[in-house]
């Protein structure tokens, strides 16, 4: 069976400090990868997706990146962050071939 | 664009009422949008409730129904009886996708209460 998990599950950090979030998938081979994010009283919107080991696709510019150095692992980072990045991260995977998602427990971060 | 609208929380009922959590959509990028139900419930991430590929089709789960309306471009969620463990936030969406990879537009999430 396939599992998700992200970490931290929960972050408070400075404004102007660097962050790091982060993915893993097991059991599924070339998923599709995504981040989504969620600020207070916003919808879901999609950050990043990627299709494929070392390409990132950007949807949403908000002064933050994302990486993928393995076919199984997602990064969401920024070197500094902003008051407006607080808000829960949801990581996700597809199947290349249709759109069921599924999503990891999410990271909430509160800046300060 | 694209675009969910859904009911604006909190919805507050009492256990064993009924539940309609409203929710119509927007699709101007595709014509039949798969529909989704997600829910998150409290401390979790999110779930992956129901899903309707199929116009006129009725997805459900754990007592919860929704049905894709195409000529009121709608997707409501119904239970007949709700349970206190029922409490969670509840996001309709729907599937933009773009070759092999795609995107899901969210409404703004209906926060349920339910009552004991």
């Amino acid at each position: 069976a396939q599992t998700i998990h992200q970490w931290p599950v929960a972050e408070i950090k400075a404004v102007g400090s660097p962050l790091s979030l982060g993915c893993t998938i097991k059991g599924k081979s070339s998923p599709n990868l995504y981040w989504y994010w969620q600020a207070t009283g916003g919808t879901l919107q999609q950050l990043f997706y990627s299709i494929t080991v070392g390409q990132v696709e950007s949807v949403v510019q908000l002064n933050l990146s994302a990486s993928r150095p393995k076919d199984d692992q997602f990064i969401l980072s920024t070197e500094k962050l902003l008051l407006s990045h607080s808000g829960f991260y949801l990581c996700a995977w597809s199947r290349q071939e249709n759109s069921d998602y599924t999503f990891g427990s999410g990271t909430r971060l509160l800046v300060i | 664009g694209d675009s969910v609208t859904q009911t604006e929380g909190p919805v507050t009922v009492s256990e064993s009422e009924s539940l309609i959590i409203n929710c119509t959509y927007s699709a101007t990028s595709i014509a039949y949008p798969n529909l989704f139900w997600y829910v998150r419930y409290p401390g979790e991430g999110l779930q992956l409730l129901l899903k309707v590929i199929t116009a006129g089709q009725k997805g459900s789960s754990r007592g919860f129904e929704a049905t894709y309306n195409k000529e009121t471009t709608s997707f409501h969620l119904q239970k007949a009886s709700v349970q206190e463990s029922d409490s969670a936030v509840y996001y309709c969406a729907l599937a933009q996708i773009t070759g092999n990879t795609g995107k899901l537009i969210f409404g703004l999430g209906t926060t349920l209460q339910v009552q004991p």
